[in-house]
């Protein structure tokens, strides 16, 4: 059973640009979420997904926009690249439907982004 | 404010010696508490979950933490630290139902000497 993937591994890109980052679920799940992770801190929610919709969303502008789709992978971009973009960022994956309501999330190996 | 603190940025313990990482929460609702461990260039691991039952809870590679409400902390522990516990360690919180957007404090990271 693959866990949840990410791709690609690092990325570089120069301030101004646009980025793409993907994820796939940990099989059985259907809810995605994105994190970043800057050097030396913790991760911070950038958004859920769940039913293709955005959910929820953490206090990130609306540089950062997502989708998912309908096998519940899901794409994280980041248009107009700032220095501060730099971090890693993470996709965790999830599903109410096991587990009940224990909303456990499963990460993946995350996707190292570094803003010149 | 909803939020995780972990006090201890670094820890350095000798092999075989105990460890314990300290976690401290505020959360207005029941809180469903996490701790993760990260291993350098690799995502987040699950240890070990507590929501509710016993305030004692084991989780994988030996780890177990302690829930106590009245000091809204949630502290891991491991009797005898191995080499290969040196990491990233990061204490979360989120809601026990709907989304579950989890907020994580800013990490501890362990070193362990030979």
């Amino acid at each position: 059973d693959a866990g949840v993937t990410q791709s690609p591994t690092h990325l570089i890109k120069t301030r101004g640009q646009q980025v793409t980052l993907r994820c796939s679920p940990k099989s059985g799940h259907d809810t995605v979420s994105w994190y970043q992770q800057a050097l030396g801190q913790g991760p911070q929610f950038i958004f859920q997904y769940y039913e293709e919709e955005e959910r929820q969303r953490g206090n990130f502008p609306d540089r950062f926009s997502g989708h998912q789709f309908p096998n519940y992978s899901s794409e994280l971009n980041v248009n107009a690249l700032l220095l501060g973009d730099s971090a890693l960022y993470l996709c965790a994956s999830s599903s109410p439907k096991t587990g009940g309501t224990h909303n456990e999330q499963f990460f993946g190996p995350g996707t190292r982004l570094t803003v010149l | 404010a909803q939020s995780v603190t972990q006090p201890d940025i670094h820890i350095t313990v000798s092999e075989g010696a105990s460890l314990e990482l300290r976690c401290n929460y505020s959360y207005g609702a029941t809180p469903y508490l996490f701790w993760y461990v990260q291993s350098p260039g690799q995502g987040l691991q699950l240890l070990l979950k507590y929501f509710s039952g016993d305030t004692l809870v084991q989780g994988i590679k030996g780890f177990e933490a302690e829930f106590k409400r009245s000091q809204s902390s949630f502290n891991l522990r491991k009797p005898s630290v191995h080499w290969s516990d040196a990491a990233e360690y990061f204490c979360a919180v989120g809601p026990y139902g709907g989304y579950n957007k989890l907020i994580f404090g800013a990490g501890t990271r362990l070193a362990v000497h030979p």
